[in-house]
């Protein structure tokens, strides 16, 4: 039962670097969501996608691009980053707009921007 | 657009009961959601209510009123173990939008 997977679970960039953070979900979910939550803070939406093709705004995209091509897979682009990105990123998914209020989540992906 | 207000910290002894309050404003409400974190951890869901009154999980209860935008999560004898950063939520016609969380420290 792997539910929702990320890679990579750490990493340090430097600025102005790009990295790509995989999402992948196995549960045939539609809807999947990038959040990131900065340390003692709620969680923050960033790009959002209710199926394959499909993708759209959150609250704080700036600095950030995904993209879905498959249900399965959810990436999510950092070009140039920038210490304002450093923060913990979760994936998560769910079958719909969360009307049952259960998200699945990724276990996170620590990013570090020096 | 949707906000949620709720403590930043509570502090209970080991044993007791804590309620961790939520208020919310939001437009086309569903429902409130709860989900726990610990350090280092994910969330990870608790409890929803759709409708108005009280739903128990075991040591965990949840309460919510439509009509006072409120809601609040009731906690039963605590452990240790339930150290952690609770949220709530609000799903509706788009999504979820987490409070700033309730970071609640049980002592012995």
């Amino acid at each position: 039962n792997a539910g929702v997977t990320q890679t990579p679970k750490f990493r340090i960039l430097k600025i102005g670097q790009s990295m790509t953070l995989q999402c992948t979900q196995d549960m045939n979910h539609n809807y999947m969501y990038w959040y990131r939550q900065d340390p003692g803070m709620g969680l923050k939406l960033i790009y959002y996608s209710v199926g394959a093709g499909i993708t759209d705004k959150g609250e704080v995209p700036n600095g950030y691009n995904v993209s879905r091509s498959t249900t399965e897979d959810f990436p999510l682009r950092l070009e140039l980053a920038a210490p304002s990105q450093t923060s913990v990123y979760f994936c998560a998914s769910d079958r719909a707009y969360a009307n049952t209020g259960e998200l699945f989540f990724g276990e996170g992906s620590r990013l570090t921007v020096l | 657009g949707q906000s949620l207000e709720q403590p930043s910290e509570v502090t209970a002894v080991e044993g007791a009961i804590v309620q961790i309050n939520c208020t919310y404003q939001t437009s086309g409400f569903y429902g409130l959601s709860w989900y726990q974190q610990h350090d280092g951890g994910a969330p990870t869901f608790l409890s929803y209510n759709a409708l108005d009154g009280l739903e128990e999980t075991g040591r965990f209860s949840s309460f919510l009123s439509r009509s006072d935008s409120y809601g609040y999560l009731l906690l039963q004898e605590l452990q240790m173990k339930d150290s952690a950063s609770y949220f709530c939520a609000v799903p509706g016609n788009t999504p979820l939008v987490f409070g700033k969380g309730t970071r609640l420290s049980v002592i012995a």
